[in-house]
């Protein structure tokens, strides 16, 4: 069936540190990956996306990784700042002609002090 | 600020009601869609409209409407509402029908079915 899961539900990790956030995903023929932050009582806001043309996109202190073998994407964080806690979702795009974004469940990352 | 505005904030409702979720995009964009946001079922997609035209469906209810207005302003109808129905519900926008476009979520509705 379809299934965007997430392999942590939750994440801890210092401040300064970096952090990695997985996704996996079901459908190959998916050609769009996002991620999305969602900040308590606040709507999603995009992060970062990536195409299925490549396998790693950059952003300021993120990074998103797309194996498409296993399936598999990642966000990495670097030195994590307290405004980074929120909870964090991979999404992917199924929908040729039209646009049907598929959230995984989300990651709660918590930054410690 | 994603530029994407939602009315009202909270609904809360009793139960066999219908209610009407209002959302404006970003000036601009044609593209809305409709999420639904619950605990138990996450975040899902309910429907896209793009130029006054629906595009695409997913996981919504027969008991849910949307359509988009000529002034591109989106409004999710929710009748027979129950007890489950009781979600944040986000409209999100974008430039564009398909394809790697960016979605702004709005601030969402908080509904509450009693």
């Amino acid at each position: 069936g379809e299934s965007v899961g997430l392999h942590l539900p939750t994440l801890s990790v210092q401040e300064g540190d970096n952090s990695i956030i997985n996704c996996a995903y079901s459908n190959s023929a998916s050609d769009y990956f996002i991620w999305y932050k969602q900040e308590s009582g606040k709507g999603p806001q995009f992060i970062i996306d990536i195409r299925s043309n490549m396998d790693k996109r950059q952003g300021q202190r993120v990074t998103v990784l797309l194996n498409k073998t296993v399936k598999h994407l990642s966000l990495q964080i670097a030195a994590t700042q307290p405004g980074d806690s929120a909870v964090y979702f991979c999404a992917e795009n199924r929908s040729e002609g039209a646009q049907k974004l598929v959230f995984g469940q989300g990651t709660r990352l918590t930054i410690n002090p | 600020d994603s530029g994407v505005t939602q009315t009202p904030k909270h609904l809360i409702t009793a139960t066999g009601q219908r209610v009407t979720l209002r959302c404006s995009p970003r000036s601009g964009d044609l593209s809305v869609y409709w999420y639904q946001q619950s605990l138990d079922q996450g975040l899902q997609f309910l429907i896209q409209y793009y130029n006054g035209e629906e595009r695409a469906k997913g996981n919504i209810l027969e008991r849910f409407s949307a359509q988009q207005f000529p002034d591109l302003h989106s409004e999710l109808n929710l009748s027979s509402l129950e007890l489950g129905d009781s979600a944040l519900y986000f409209c999100a926008s974008s430039g564009a029908l398909a394809g790697g476009a960016e979605q702004y979520f709005g601030p969402g509705t908080r509904l509450t079915v009693t």
